[in-house]
């Protein structure tokens, strides 16, 4: 069956270092896969989307990386900040276009200041 | 990014009554509606995917007469949790989409708690 994994234990690091959190999937060939930021209490919030053809993709202090081939990704926060401390979730849409997500479980990212 | 809202954003309610979940996006077209839902510390999970003048299809697992959901304009949609029991007790959050397919955007989620 489809399986997405996400780092179920909370990742503390120190302010201003390099947060990476891993996603990874089994049986699954997804189209695009997307992270999202959800604080407590909250809905997703988009943060980045990266394509099937695409290896690497970035925005402001994020960096998102697609390997098909591991069937992984990894998300990377430089210069991380007490305001970066949220759960962060990895969804993976299939072909079709259809918008259904499969969502992993998230990490908890906690920045100390 | 797009603009969604919830309503309400937490209810508490007795076992057996039944409880309307509103989501509007308040900027864009939402030709089609996903509903999931969250327990503590899990995963969102999809409950069905609805598009604008259908009916709404559940995915395995989900009981489409107990989770009724209309979408009946490109702005609105509801899910209604019929004769709610104590384990329909989440985090219900909806995602509208246009027509490009790419879900993005989320409302910010209705807290249900049933006693």
């Amino acid at each position: 069956s489809q399986k997405i994994e996400q780092n179920s234990e909370a990742l503390n690091i120190q302010e201003g270092k390099t947060a990476t959190l891993t996603c990874n999937y089994t049986n699954y060939s997804p189209a695009y896969l997307q992270w999202y930021r959800q604080d407590p209490g909250r809905g997703p919030v988009f943060l980045l989307l990266i394509r099937e053809n695409e290896k690497e993709k970035r925005k402001e202090r994020l960096k998102v990386t697609f390997d098909t081939t591991l069937k992984q990704s990894l998300f990377h926060i430089t210069a991380s900040q007490p305001a970066d401390s949220a759960t962060y979730l990895c969804a993976l849409a299939g072909s079709g276009n259809t918008g259904k997500l499969i969502f992993g479980q998230g990490t908890t990212l906690q920045v100390k200041p | 990014g797009a603009v969604v809202s919830q309503h309400p954003s937490w209810v508490i309610c007795k076992s057996g009554t039944s409880v309307k979940i509103e989501c509007r996006s308040l900027d864009f077209q939402a030709t089609t509606m996903f509903w999931y839902r969250q327990f503590p510390k899990q995963s969102l999970m999809l409950m069905a995917t609805s598009n604008e003048g259908s009916k709404a299809t559940y995915e395995q697992g989900v009981e489409k007469d107990k989770f009724l959901i209309n979408h009946a304009s490109l702005t609105l949609s509801t899910l209604t949790v019929t004769s709610a029991h104590p384990e329909d007790s989440s985090f219900y959050i909806c995602s509208p989409t246009g027509t490009r397919g790419e879900t993005q955007y989320f409302g910010p989620g209705t807290r249900l708690l049933v006693l």
